[in-house]
């Protein structure tokens, strides 16, 4: 089944340890996105990509990096990771942007800052 | 000022009773969509529906059905005898792809618990 896919489904670092969270899709849209969900809140838009054209939200710190070296991939990287990035990351896609069309989201990755 | 409002934070019911979940919109536009997505425990938000400002015509898939009125701004989502496995979050969400804006805006969610 054409899906997003998302690893690790939880991870766990050190504060201040650089981490890499994966997010990848056999839909072959055009668009991918980052979202980052903390406990009993909505999901808040980090960026996205439109193929290979980034765009970062104007809050989102700097601590917070993405790449996309093909359509099919999406990293998150978070350089030094803080205790208030613990939380739920979602990656999303959808075939166009603007909300023009629907996102369909993976399941996740929980992170986890000791 | 918020563009989605879900005004219920959380609803309990018992299994078999009839739930709705309400969501309220405010935008300028003339085109926009809007979504309802369910968030089990295990976290992926899971696409419901989506519509269009256009259409206004209710639509019911299964148990679940919604009621789009824009002369309120409201897109409300009913439940029909409701399961355990309906316990989750449901988020509502606007898009208004003309305005400038890059994605989705999300209410605050309502969580949904249902109880045997």
């Amino acid at each position: 089944d054409a899906m997003v896919i998302q690893n690790p489904r939880y991870q766990v670092t050190q504060f201040g340890k650089p981490v890499t969270l994966s997010c990848s899709q056999t839909l072959n849209h055009n668009v991918m996105y980052w979202y980052q969900q903390k406990s009993s809140q909505a999901p808040k838009l980090l960026f996205h990509y439109y193929d290979k054209d980034f765009n970062n939200e104007a809050d989102t710190p700097d601590n917070f990096q993405s790449r996309r070296p093909n359509t099919s991939f999406c990293f998150l990287d978070i350089r030094s990771p803080g205790l208030g990035d613990a939380a739920m990351y979602l990656c999303a896609t959808s075939r166009e942007t603007g909300g023009l069309d629907t996102q369909y989201f993976g399941p996740g990755t929980r992170l986890t800052v000791l | 000022a918020q563009k989605v409002t879900q005004a219920q934070t959380e609803i309990s019911v018992v299994e078999k009773e009839d739930v709705t979940l309400d969501c309220v919109y405010e935008t300028r536009d003339t085109t926009y969509y809007l979504f309802w997505y369910k968030q089990p425990p295990s976290g992926e938000l899971v696409f419901l529906i989506r519509r269009n400002s256009f259409d206004e015509q209710n639509e019911i898939s299964g148990r679940y059905s919604w009621n789009f009125q824009k002369s309120t701004s409201s897109f409300n989502f009913t439940i029909t005898a409701s399961q355990v496995v309906d316990s989750a979050v449901y988020f509502c969400a606007l898009s208004e792809p003309y305005s400038g804006y890059s994605t989705l805006t999300f209410g605050k969610g309502t969580m949904l618990l249902v109880s045997p």
